[in-house]
């Protein structure tokens, strides 16, 4: 069965650099979560989204931006990136708005030098 | 690699009954595992973690390394514990952690 896709796997940028992480949601699923967890660190709630709209917003820092497609996968943008953005993020799937179960993506290492 | 399993999708209680959510995982380090929460329409949640051993909401979880196991114990459900609980295992190893979550548990706790 098709799980939730983030790409690329990996990613390795410099200071000031800017990032963008994809996340393919399960088909039919509406709703999309991001996460942000840096080594050690408990997981952050960056912001979701429902239907194309953000549904909720988190700890996500002005220089991230994100936005849900027609096709329903997701983007995080980032730019102006610092080294304390180093981090794992994942994001999460879910249909009926978030009121199923949730399916989570392996997680895009992000890695500023 | 690393794996967990919550070898139940769904567990209904009643108002006030023990309930034992469980976790198994596999790794061949010293793996960090927490418990979300996630209620219905809402956000993940991080329900604790077993290098706090604190308690939240009444729950608890210890780590047994010997049955690589960290189930999620109350000993008295409440109607609002109703929620979809996941369990992940984060592995050591400087930068290549991954975070790796279970299926998920569906709790009822009926009235």
């Amino acid at each position: 069965a098709a799980g939730v896709i983030q790409s690329p796997r990996h990613l390795i940028k410099e200071k000031r650099e800017t990032a963008t992480l994809k996340c393919y949601p399960i088909p039919r699923h509406d709703t999309v979560y991001w996460y942000q967890q840096g080594p050690g660190q408990d997981p952050q709630f960056l912001i979701s989204f429902y239907e194309k709209m953000q549904s909720d917003k988190g700890s996500i820092p002005d220089r991230f931006s994100a936005q849900q497609f027609s096709d329903y996968h997701s983007e995080l943008n980032m730019s102006s990136l610092e080294l304390g953005d180093s981090a794992l993020y994942f994001c999460a799937s879910s249909s009926a708005g978030g009121s199923t179960e949730a399916f989570f993506g392996q997680g895009t290492r992000l890695t500023v030098v | 690699a690393q794996r967990v399993t919550q070898p139940e999708k769904l567990l209904s209680v009643f108002k006030g009954a023990p309930v034992e959510l469980k976790c198994n995982y596999s790794y061949s380090g010293s793996p960090e595992l927490f418990w979300y929460v996630q209620y219905s329409r809402q956000r993940l949640q991080l329900l604790l973690r077993h290098i706090s051993r604190e308690s939240i909401k009444g729950f608890t979880a210890d780590l047994n390394k010997g049955e690589t196991s960290f189930h999620l114990k109350k000993p008295f459900a409440q109607e609002e514990d109703s929620a979809m609980y996941y369990c992940a295992l984060m592995g050591s190893g400087g930068s290549n952690y991954k975070l790796t979550f279970g299926k998920g548990t569906l709790l009822t706790v009926n009235p």
